[in-house]
């Protein structure tokens, strides 16, 4: 069945990196998504990774697929105090369109 | 700048009330999503609508239903409120081409039912 687990929450210090992680279990998967919630708003696409690439950098986010253990992360160098949200993983799956499955959303709270 | 818009931020309805929440996209989409989202259980997808007129159940379709009238707007309809539908309502959109990646989310609408 499709299901997507990621830890409910995670702290940091000002400056330093967060890692947060993600594992899916439909291999089947063409996309895989990291959404971010702001308090108050709705989601918002951070970025995403095709299930054949290992790796993909946007300026601070790292986003790495281990595709044999099913294992998604995202990391933020030089984490700030706007980037303390709710962060969503999820994975697309093609079904006649493009459906996502959620995983339920890590808390990130960035401390100074 | 792509916009999905829900007609109210916060709601409070009686239990048995039929509650409608909207939403508009001003993007052309052909796709349109209803999820509620839940602490510790993330979004889960309530309905799809691929069409006007068209949709299709989602993971908990149990006690809504919904309407597509115009291809802009996206209607989540709740026959008769319960509590146990208090809860964050998000609609998206997103492109029908295959190759589309992105859903756009509206702001939410945080519903309790009393």
């Amino acid at each position: 069945g499709e299901d997507v687990e990621q830890s409910l929450f995670l702290s940091v210090r000002e400056g330093d990196s967060s890692v947060i992680n993600c594992t899916y279990t439909d291999s089947s998967s063409t996309y895989l998504y990291w959404y971010k919630q702001e308090p108050g708003a709705g989601l918002q696409l951070l970025t995403y990774i095709f299930s054949n690439m290992d790796m993909k950098q946007d300026q601070r986010l790292t986003v790495l697929l281990n595709k044999k253990d099913k294992h998604l992360s995202l990391r933020i160098a030089d984490t700030q105090t706007g980037d303390s949200a709710i962060y969503f993983c999820a994975e697309g799956i093609y079904s006649g369109y493009n459906k996502l499955i959620f995983g339920a959303g890590t808390r990130l709270a960035v401390h100074p | 700048d792509v916009k999905v818009t829900q007609s109210s931020r916060y709601l409070v309805k009686r239990t048995g009330e039929k509650v409608f929440l909207e939403c508009v996209q001003d993007m052309d989409h052909e796709n349109m999503f209803w999820y509620r989202q839940d602490p510790g259980l993330g979004l889960r997808l309530i309905y799809f609508s691929y069409d006007v007129k068209m949709k299709e159940k989602g993971d908990i379709p149990e006690g809504y239903s919904v309407s597509r009238e115009k291809k802009e707007r996206f209607s989540l309809i709740l026959e008769s409120a319960s509590t146990n539908q208090t809860s964050m309502y998000l609609c998206a959109s997103s492109n029908r081409d295959r190759g589309s990646k992105e859903q756009y989310f509206g702001p939410g609408t945080r519903l309790t039912v009393t």
